[in-house]
């Protein structure tokens, strides 16, 4: 069946652009999970999504930040006003939610840079 | 907050060589623990899990046991392949039934020569 997909698979934006990312999850997976991956601080959690709801958004990593999940499924990472430092790779994950919590599917990711 | 810790690499092995990866973790009440891993060109995979203290998660020949006593879950594997090349993440999740973010290590970069 089909994975967890994400659009685009690069992109390179410059300095003060707004980007939007994207991601499908598995179908009937009801959690939603962003990471970023990036040479200097590894694999960081940033948010995670029950439903259409995230509970705790603190591990954006600034306000410029944003994320959505609409229907219970597709959701959209948005970064305003990017900066330099916001170049890594971004994962996005899903899993059953509390019917398998543990086992969360990784998409390929999106590989942001930003000049 | 939580935290993993594991050796960050290169390792470098002979293939058929036994394989320690080491991990250590620091997190409040009871968590959860992972091994992911990241083959060349590919997404990061669920390797094995563990859930509670003394489980041993174990997947494609790869072991792992929850040492609550000693906050670890090393990685081993008695006798790696070339085709196990890649990138191991330790990785623990503290809430929520697992249903939360996981806390990831910076990964071990694994390298088995012929």
């Amino acid at each position: 069946g089909a994975g967890v997909s994400q659009s685009p698979s690069n992109k390179v934006t410059e300095k003060g652009k707004d980007v939007e990312l994207r991601c499908d999850p598995i179908s009937g997976h009801t959690a939603l999970y962003w990471y970023r991956q990036s040479l200097g601080q590894g694999l960081e959690f940033l948010i995670y999504f029950q439903g259409n709801s995230a509970p705790d958004k603190s591990g954006l990593p600034s306000d410029r930040f944003s994320a959505e999940r609409t229907g219970g499924s597709v959701s959209t990472l948005t970064i305003q006003r990017t900066q330099q430092e916001d170049s890594a790779v971004y994962l996005c994950a899903s899993s059953l939610g509390s019917l398998n919590p543990y086992e969360q599917y990784f998409g390929p990711g999106t590989r942001l840079t930003v000049t | 907050g939580n935290s993993v810790t594991q050796m960050e690499g290169p390792v470098t092995l002979s293939e058929e060589a036994f394989l320690t990866i080491n991990c250590t973790y620091t997190a409040t009440g009871y968590p959860s623990l992972f091994w992911y891993v990241q083959y060349p060109g590919e997404g990061l995979q669920l390797l094995l899990k563990a859930t509670k203290a003394d489980d041993k998660g174990s997947n494609k020949g790869f072991e792992a046991t929850y040492r609550k006593e000693t906050t670890s879950f090393h990685l081993e594997k008695g006798s790696v392949q070339v085709s196990d090349s890649a990138v191991y993440f330790c990785a623990l999740s503290n809430g929520g039934g697992g249903a939360d973010g996981l806390t990831f290590g910076k990964g071990t970069h694994l390298i088995i020569q012929p």
